[in-house]
């Protein structure tokens, strides 16, 4: 079963607008969520994350918002810019006991910023 | 370099075939991850290596699978016996230890080993 879901598998914007890429989660046991930006033929790039104690999370351009009674994070981005567009993978982490933090990632959601 | 590499960047074998794949982490980082994606799918952990303690391996798929960490920095990820479903990308990525201060820590990417199992 997957833990992470990422629903929309792509995402077309126009330059300037909203990006909004959206993830939900069933673990009730993760607290501390990330957003990963990945291009191709490179490893993930880490974007911006978030703690579960907190409801809001904003770096520059992005913004993560955190609805725990819902179980779902968003990424906001705001002007979206063609060097935007890659696959955006959202990430939770929990201790697994042995102290490792591991990630659980979602399937990714193409964005694809139109110029 | 600054940043975790890996190598071969592409492995091509055939099935039944023993592989390796290589992964040095960043200096100063002392947590080690690997972690493989698979077409269409997410990245899936793999297993976790954290200074001199046992590695958590509860990700690994079978028991084909195996990895070690010698001298605490430079990493093996070793297939034996590789199918058709191993086939995939296999990242390493490193971070700072979890600690009081860094607790939950950013864990740096790899380029990746993509392995193609004919």
């Amino acid at each position: 079963d997957q833990q992470v879901k990422q629903n929309s598998p792509s995402l077309s914007v126009q330059e300037g607008r909203i990006s909004i890429l959206n993830c939900d989660y069933t673990n009730s046991m993760f607290d501390y969520f990330l957003w990963y930006k990945k291009y191709p033929a490179e490893g993930p790039t880490f974007l911006i994350s978030i703690s579960s104690i907190k409801d809001k999370n904003e770096d520059g351009r992005f913004t993560v918002f955190l609805n725990k009674s819902a179980k779902h994070l968003s990424l906001h981005i705001v002007p979206s810019q063609p060097g935007d567009s890659a696959v955006y993978f959202c990430a939770a982490s929990a201790d697994s006991g042995a102290g490792s933090y591991q990630l659980t990632f979602g399937k990714g959601t193409k964005l694809s910023v139109i110029p | 370099g600054a940043g975790v590499s890996q190598s071969p960047s592409n492995k091509v074998t055939e099935k039944g075939k023993d592989v390796e794949l290589r992964c040095d982490p960043i200096s100063g980082h002392t947590a080690l991850y690997w972690y493989r994606q698979s077409l269409g799918q997410g990245l899936e952990f793999l297993i976790y290596f954290q200074g001199n303690s046992a590695p958590d391996k509860s990700g690994l798929p079978s028991d084909r699978f195996s990895a070690e960490r010698t001298g605490g920095s430079v990493s093996t990820l070793t297939i034996q016996r590789t199918q058709q479903e191993d086939s995939a990308v296999y990242l390493c990525a490193s971070s700072h230890p979890p600690s009081r201060v860094y607790t939950y820590n950013e864990q740096f990417f790899g380029p990746g080993t993509r392995l193609t199992v004919l």
